[in-house]
């Protein structure tokens, strides 16, 4: 079946623009999340939801950082006003529900920050 | 805080060679443990796991074992191949809370 889905895969963005990531996660999945990957590094947390609830958003670097899973399926992460210390590679993974369930990752969007 | 630390690569081998890539981790508590494969141009998958003290993950011919005493969770292959070429993740999860938390990542390349 398929996997998780993000786009746009690159993203190039002047400083101060506001950039949208999408991620679709696998159908049926209950929870989300977002990952940052800077380059050379392993992927920190951003922020989780169940279904359309966001219940942790304690990694989400600053204000700037936003992300939505409204119906309960598509998640976008919003970024506002980018800076350069943002280029990273932004990870979307699913699971089925809580707990002790495998995390599937999708390719992820890379994004530069001019 | 939790955090996973793993040795510094790259790692350079000649097929059939035995691997080790090393993971230590800080944690309170019983975290689950994870080793996560990143191959070139893919998503992170998930290799293998361990949920309690002594347990033993396996997959693909990989195995850690759950050290507790030693808060460890090192991955180890008896003969790596060209294939197994990718970047090795070691990572933890805390009872209690969704967010996985990921090593830096070891770089692993195997040459024919």
């Amino acid at each position: 079946g398929a996997g998780v889905s993000q786009s746009p895969r690159y993203k190039v963005a002047k400083r101060g623009q506001d950039v949208a990531l999408r991620c679709d996660p696998i159908s049926g999945h209950v929870s989300l999340f977002w990952y940052q990957q800077a380059l050379g590094q392993g992927p920190e947390f951003l922020t989780y939801f169940q279904n359309e609830a966001q219940l942790d958003k304690s990694g989400l670097p600053s204000d700037r950082f936003f992300a939505e899973r409204p119906e309960g399926s598509v998640s976008t992460l919003k970024i506002q006003r980018t800076q350069q210390e943002d280029s990273a590679v932004y990870l979307c993974a699913s699971s089925v529900v809580r707990d002790n369930y495998e995390q599937y990752f999708g390719p992820g969007t890379r994004l530069t920050v001019t | 805080g939790n955090s996973v630390t793993q040795m510094e690569g790259p790692v350079t081998l000649s097929e059939e060679a035995f691997l080790t890539i090393n993971c230590t981790y800080t944690a309170t508590g019983y975290p689950s443990l994870f080793w996560y494969v990143q191959y070139p141009g893919e998503g992170l998958q998930l290799l293998l796991k361990a949920t309690k003290a002594d347990d033993k993950g396996s997959n693909k011919g990989f195995e850690a074992t759950y050290r507790k005493e030693t808060t460890s969770f090192h991955l180890e292959k008896g003969s790596v191949q060209v294939s197994d070429s990718a970047v090795y993740f070691c990572a933890l999860r805390k009872g209690g809370s969704e967010k996985l938390v990921f090593g830096k990542g070891t770089k692993l390349t195997v040459n024919p």
